[in-house]
């Protein structure tokens, strides 16, 4: 079975500094979606950013970015020049590829703390 | 164009007792699903609906919850009777079409307390 680990309950990260969020999983398929999902306080959990196993390149939206590293099953997701409402936590989630599979494994999340 | 909406946004029960939760789909996905978040823990699967059919309810807990979907329209899920472990976060998500690689989008959630 799957499984999606992120080992920092909580960060802190000052406003205009990056931080990464690590996030590593378990897997014996070989095609499966990686995301990131944030969720500010009392709102919806929206995606981030999403990761296909199959593209090499690491994916970006804005400012954020993953390092994807196949191999050592490992997705951190890194935020540039943080803001104040990126405050949340944030949710790491793997999906398989497989034809009729739609389940999300999550892992336990990460607040995100932004110092002004 | 509106979100998925669940309903209620807060609840507080006692041990025993019935709740049921709401699910509002985006209009016009066919795919609705329910997650569950036991406060610290990971956000689980409880089951996946496809329009009125459940398509995979492999992830719910016991026999105590029931989800429905009447007309492949709103979703419920029910938990009678209450126990104190079933407290958490009750996501709804939705998804257009068959392609599993088709973004879905979640609810702000149902937070459940069983005291």
């Amino acid at each position: 079975a799957q499984t999606v680990t992120q080992s920092q309950p909580e960060m802190s990260v000052q406003e205009a500094e990056t931080v990464t969020l690590s996030c590593t999983y378990d897997t014996s398929e070989s095609d499966y979606y990686l995301f990131w999902y944030k969720q500010p306080p009392s709102r919806q959990m929206i995606l981030v950013i999403r990761q296909e196993a199959y593209k090499q390149q690491n994916a970006t939206e804005n400012r954020f970015s993953v390092n994807f590293q196949k191999a050592a099953k490992s997705f951190s997701l890194k935020i540039s020049d943080s803001q104040l409402g990126d405050a949340a936590m944030y949710f790491c989630a793997y999906r398989s590829m497989a034809s009729g599979t739609y389940k999300y494994i999550f892992g336990t999340g990460t607040r995100l703390k932004v110092l002004a | 164009e509106a979100g998925v909406t669940q309903f209620p946004s807060h609840s507080v029960i006692e041990k025993g007792q019935t709740v049921t939760l709401r699910c509002d789909p985006i209009s016009g996905h066919d795919n609705l699903y329910w997650y569950r978040r036991v406060m610290g823990k990971e956000i689980k699967f409880l089951l996946h609906f496809v329009k009125e059919s459940k398509q995979d309810e492999s992830g719910m807990p016991n026999n105590r919850f029931l989800a429905e979907r009447t007309g492949g329209t709103y979703s419920t899920l029910k938990v009678q009777p209450a126990e104190l472990e079933d407290s958490g976060v009750y996501f709804c998500a939705s998804s257009t079409g068959s392609y599993s690689g088709n973004t879905i989008y979640f609810g702000e959630g149902s937070w459940l307390t069983v005291v």
